[in-house]
């Protein structure tokens, strides 16, 4: 079963717009990372954010996350057309080093 | 990453067929990972080991085993594969120093299994 989910599965939108993506999961976390995976290519982690944080940036990257909600959201800031790959969260619980990953969200964005 | 590789980059293969997809690293990480890939499943995780002594089972890996030659070298078996193992297939590293929970991947196998 999927820890996981993101929402919206796919989004497209033009060059220049913001890109928001969410994760929602199921238990208790120690850790939550976004992944970015260009179409058939290995993941490339963005960016980690602990439990005990609410927020982090990361150059046009900002990561929020609300454990009261179990959620967190990948905001993406003036995309480019490079940005077009698919985003999947992973979560990391206490004690262990397996994380479980998001079914991803696709996004695309138009020059 | 070049860091991590993998091998064959792509294979098919018949159902019923033993193969091995191989994955090695210099990136000196002692934990390794193997995970699968389908379209709209996300990534699920086969195995994972934590050291040449450490291997455990992820959520699926009925069908599969794994073999950790060496810290460097961790390798997935299909004992006698079938169409629905058709997937990529992910080999991943991470290091258990610094706390930094970051994983590199390989660039995928892709397997069809007919």
């Amino acid at each position: 079963s999927q820890q996981g989910e993101e929402d919206p599965q796919a989004l497209s939108i033009q060059e220049g717009e913001n890109a928001t993506m969410n994760c929602s999961y199921k238990t208790s976390i120690n850790n939550l990372q976004w992944y970015r995976q260009n179409s058939g290519r290995g993941l490339v982690h963005l960016i980690l954010i602990r439990s005990n944080e609410r927020e982090k940036h990361s150059g046009r990257l900002r990561v929020t996350l609300d454990t009261s909600k179990k959620s967190s959201s990948l905001l993406i800031t003036a995309s480019r057309a490079a940005d077009t790959a698919s985003y999947f969260c992973a979560t990391g619980t206490s004690g262990t080093y397996k994380y479980i990953f998001g079914t991803g969200t696709r996004l695309k964005v138009l020059a | 990453d070049a860091d991590v590789t993998q091998t064959p980059r792509n294979r098919i293969t018949k159902t019923g067929k033993r193969i091995m997809l191989e994955c090695s690293q210099t990136k000196g990480h002692d934990r390794m990972y193997w995970y699968r890939q389908d379209p709209g499943l996300g990534l699920r995780l086969i195995y994972y080991s934590f050291d040449v002594k450490d291997i455990n089972k992820g959520e699926i890996s009925d069908g599969y085993s794994v073999s950790r030659q060496a810290q460097a070298k961790f390798s997935l078996s299909l004992e006698s594969a079938i169409p629905n193992q058709t997937a990529l297939y992910f080999c991943a590293t991470s290091d258990s120093r610094g706390y930094t929970y970051e994983q590199y991947f390989g660039p995928g196998t892709r397997l069809t299994v007919t």
